[in-house]
């Protein structure tokens, strides 16, 4: 069965700090990866996608892909308190046209 | 500029009896999904549909029907609701099932007593 793994926290980081969040796969043939964002009581909403090929940085956010370790990080530069929520990672293995493994999630916390 | 539209927000049911989740999108997208969310868990894909006219199940999908209304309506019907079907459910669309841009709905709360 394939697997998507997070711990679930929470993760307490100053305000300012850098939060790396981690998430490990199991379907070492996994071609995207994602991470979305959840407010707490709120739906998901995308924040960063990556492929197989290489890392992405967007403004504060930077995705990074471990493909011999079969993880991928999320890493939140200068946290702010409106950064607290829960971060999913999903994953889409290559066999699958439809179908995202997605993790349970990762609570963020900012402290100010 | 709506997105995808859930109803109801909540919703409380006896065991064994039946609703409709009805959800909706006007972004002119293809593919739409319903998920479950349960605590400590991820998002479980209940069912999609790929393009208009098309159903196909997920990877929980027992104790469920969906219907494909038009390009805009996916609906989700539990016939006849047990305790285990209480989580929180999302309806999502994407543009095509290669396109994993999810859009969410607001969800729905749904407990089964």
């Amino acid at each position: 069965q394939k697997e998507v793994e997070q711990n679930s926290g929470p993760l307490s980081v100053p305000e300012g700090a850098i939060a790396s969040l981690n998430c490990t796969y199991s379907d070492r043939g996994s071609q995207s990866f994602f991470w979305y964002r959840q407010y707490s009581g709120k739906s998901p909403e995308l924040i960063m996608f990556i492929y197989s090929n290489g890392d992405k940085e967007d403004g504060r956010f930077t995705a990074q892909l471990n493909k011999a370790s079969q993880y991928v990080s999320l890493l939140i530069r200068d946290s702010q308190p409106s950064d607290s929520a829960t971060y999913l990672c999903a994953v889409k293995g290559m066999d699958s046209n439809y179908q995202l493994i997605w993790g349970a999630g990762t609570k963020l916390i900012i402290k100010p | 500029n709506a997105g995808v539209t859930q109803t109801p927000k909540f919703q409380v049911l006896k065991t064994g009896q039946s609703m409709t989740l009805q959800c909706a999108q006007d972004m002119n997208h293809n593919s739409m999904y319903w998920y479950r969310q349960d605590p400590g868990m991820g998002l479980r894909l209940i069912y999609y549909s790929a393009s208009e006219g098309t159903t196909d199940k997920g990877e929980v999908p027992n104790g469920y029907n969906v219907s494909r209304l038009n390009k805009r309506e996916f609906s989700l019907r539990l016939e006849s609701a047990a305790p285990s079907q209480t989580s929180v459910y999302f309806c999502a669309s994407s543009f095509g099932t290669g396109n994993e841009k999810l859009f969410f709905g607001s969800g729905t709360q749904l407990s089964v007593l």
